[in-house]
């Protein structure tokens, strides 16, 4: 079974719409780590935000937000007003006790922003 | 203050040949983490080296080898190469303290195609 599961594999959205990316994980550990991470063309993957599992305090950045929702085991991640900048591979990871804590990842969302 | 440099950029084999990927960590960082992302996919852990030994492996075969040298450098090696060996090779370097806590850095890769 997947430890992440990213079920969306392309969204495609105009500029300036908001964009929710699912993330949803699997863990028998009850402390764990969450992360979203961008992957632009060039290929590096940058790090957008780190969540422990006693936090589940929602998250803004700017047009970033994260709503981590430990009774669904879902940690969503949000743009809102998006921009053509935004496009790129999204991906969610898990890093937990029983891994190791070396980060698992989702296959991967690809966020497509049309001007 | 550089972060994780990955070299070559880009790389062709051909099938049964042996190639070596390099990899320097970011300053500050001990620990050596490498990854292989096919195509549309998610990254998938190879390996991990702490002071100059492999830490923990993941579901890979002999062919995949690696070094980590005093000065925190990492070498990944692939004996026999396949094309499914073809992907994009990350490394990713954490902080002393735990990748737990901080998360990795990430290179931008070598990719390599095997032919």
């Amino acid at each position: 079974a997947q430890k992440v599961t990213q079920a969306q594999t392309e969204i495609s959205v105009v500029e300036k719409e908001d964009v929710t990316l699912d993330c949803v994980y699997e863990t028998r550990d009850t402390t764990y780590y969450l992360f979203w991470y961008k992957q632009p063309p060039s290929g590096e993957l940058v790090f957008l935000i780190r969540r422990n599992s006693f936090d589940e305090q929602n998250e803004i950045s700017g047009r970033y937000s994260w709503n981590f929702q430990k009774s669904t085991s879902s940690f969503n991640f949000t743009i809102t007003a998006s921009q053509v900048v935004d496009s790129a591979v999204y991906f969610c990871a898990l890093s937990e006790p029983g891994g190791s804590y070396i980060p698992t990842f989702g296959r991967g969302t690809s966020l497509i922003v049309h001007p | 203050d550089a972060g994780v440099t990955q070299s070559p950029t880009h790389l062709i084999k051909t099938r049964g040949q042996q190639v070596t990927l390099r990899c320097s960590p970011k300053s500050g960082h001990d620990t050596v983490s490498w990854y292989q992302q096919a195509l549309g996919q998610g990254p998938q852990f190879i390996f991990q080296y702490y002071e100059e030994e492999e830490r923990q492996r993941g579901n890979f075969p002999d062919r995949f080898s690696g070094h980590q040298f005093p000065n925190y450098s990492s070498e990944l090696n692939v004996n026999a190469l396949l094309l499914g060996d073809s992907a994009l090779y990350l490394c990713a370097s954490s902080h002393p303290t735990g990748v737990q806590n901080y998360g990795y850095t990430f290179g931008s890769g070598t990719r390599l195609t095997v032919v």
